[in-house]
């Protein structure tokens, strides 16, 4: 069945250093891939977003490429923030016959923190 | 914006007690979900609601039920908290036209619930 491996934490990284988190997916037809930000204290937000091979979202810094030939989704930044510390999920969408129905299939998180 | 808002914060009961969290979004969205949160294992789904008054089983639906009457309201209900439903509860909620669901899933900030 479909699913998420991303890599596992803690990561701690000093500010200003280069991020990477790795994310790998497993999944039938074309999934939208997903990465998801949570700040401590509260609920998870949407950072970027693909929907098909080669697309690249990015948002606040961060990118994300969708690659299909090595089922990949790994989320960069150039240059991290303490305010970046959080935990990441990655996501895909989960297809069901006949098309989605909106579910999402979450990797574990992987918690970032950043340091002066 | 999208607001998913969350009864409470913070939650704390006795074993045997019979919880109700809720959920309410203002965006007239389809689906809602409830997942739970724990250290290690990622967002896991409980339920989810794709209309009123449906429901579906997600992947650890053991010791819960939900409730969806209206459709910007979605109740999860713990017939009989057990210390081991200690955790943190998202919901989610997502917009589901004729044909064809986003995937984008929008939550709310999560109640903590503590089972003494």
């Amino acid at each position: 069945g479909n699913s998420v491996t991303q890599m596992e934490g803690p990561v701690t990284l000093s500010e200003e250093a280069f991020l990477t988190i790795n994310c790998t997916y497993t999944a039938t037809g074309y999934p939208s891939l997903f990465w998801y930000v949570q700040y401590p204290g509260e609920g998870l937000q949407l950072l970027l977003k693909a929907t098909k091979a080669d697309d690249k979202g990015s948002n606040k810094g961060f990118e994300a490429t969708y690659r299909k030939e090595t089922t990949s989704f790994h989320l960069e930044k150039g240059s991290v923030q303490v305010s970046d510390s959080a935990v990441y999920f990655c996501a895909l969408g989960a297809d069901f016959e006949g098309g989605s129905q909106g579910n999402l299939i979450f990797g574990k998180g992987t918690k970032l923190s950043v340091k002066p | 914006d999208v607001k998913v808002t969350q009864s409470s914060r913070y939650l704390v009961k006795r074993t045997g007690e019979k919880v109700f969290l809720e959920c309410v979004q203002d965006m007239d969205h389809e689906n809602m979900f409830w997942y739970r949160q724990d250290p290690g294992l990622g967002l896991r789904l409980i339920y989810f609601s794709y209309d009123v008054k449906m429901k579906e089983k997600g992947d650890i639906p053991e010791g819960y039920s939900v409730s969806r009457e209206k459709k910007e309201r979605f109740s999860l209900i713990l017939e009989s908290a057990s210390t081991n439903q200690t955790s943190m509860y998202l919901c989610a909620s997502s917009l589901c036209p004729p044909g064809s669901c986003t995937d984008t899933q929008y939550f709310g900030p999560g109640t903590r619930l503590t089972v003494l």
